[in-house]
């Protein structure tokens, strides 16, 4: 079973500063993707960025970018110029890949991390 | 807006009783997945059905029951509510065309059980 690992329960940045929050996983499987939601304090859950194992390539969305280390099963999000509207939990998650039609599967889920940015 | 909803918002009911918590898809997505939020668990997949057919069973106690539409909307029911219940629940979608095809997530229903 795949398992996610969030090791910073809470984090704060000030504004305009960078962050970088960890997470690391689990697996046995070779072919996978990774996520990274935002829930904030409206609790919707929103995708921020997602990373295919296959590609050495890290994904980069505006100020959210990854650094994905396969090898190490290391998944980090850095978020540059913190905006107060980035205060939100971060949850990293594992996809496997499907082999049915369709192919998607489950998302598992790592237990978050709480960034506050301050003013 | 993501596309997904969920009735109702808030849900607040007493032990032993059965709630239905209904999820509408994004146009056009096939799955439909359930996931518990709890402090104590925290987020954790219940059950996908893709197509009206169920496809992935996780941790859903024997409780609760899902079932997908011909439209294609689903409804996860749970009974014989126990406090430990009290979570959000977040039903997503996905048009499934391709693997590792982004869930889209609804706003969640909040139930209580006193």
């Amino acid at each position: 079973a795949q398992t996610v690992t969030q090791s910073q329960p809470e984090m704060s940045v000030q504004e305009a500063e960078t962050v970088t929050l960890s997470c690391t996983y689990d697996t046995s499987e070779n072919n996978y993707y990774l996520f990274w939601y935002k829930q904030p304090p409206s609790r919707q859950m929103i995708l921020v960025i997602r990373q295919e194992a296959y590609k050495q390539q890290n994904a980069t969305e505006n100020r959210f970018s990854v650094n994905f280390q396969k090898a190490a099963k290391s998944f980090s999000l850095k978020i540059s110029d913190s905006q107060l509207g980035d205060t939100a939990m971060y949850f990293c998650a594992f996809m496997k890949h499907g082999r049915r039609q369709g192919g998607s599967e489950k998302l598992v889920f790592g237990k978050g991390t709480k960034l506050t940015v301050n003013p | 807006d993501s596309g997904v909803t969920q009735t109702p918002k808030h849900l607040i009911t007493a032990t032993g009783q059965r709630v239905t918590l209904r999820c509408s898809p994004r146009s056009g997505d096939l799955s439909v997945y359930w996931y518990q939020q709890s402090l104590d668990q925290g987020l954790q997949f219940l059950i996908q059905y893709y197509n009206g057919e169920e496809r992935a069973k996780g941790n859903i106690l024997e409780r609760f029951s899902a079932q997908q539409f011909p439209d294609l909307h689903s409804e996860l029911n749970l009974s014989s509510l126990e406090l430990g219940d009290s979570a959000l629940y977040f039903c997503a979608s996905s048009v499934e065309d391709f693997p590792g095809n982004e869930q889209f997530f609804g706003p969640g229903t909040r139930l209580t059980v006193l």
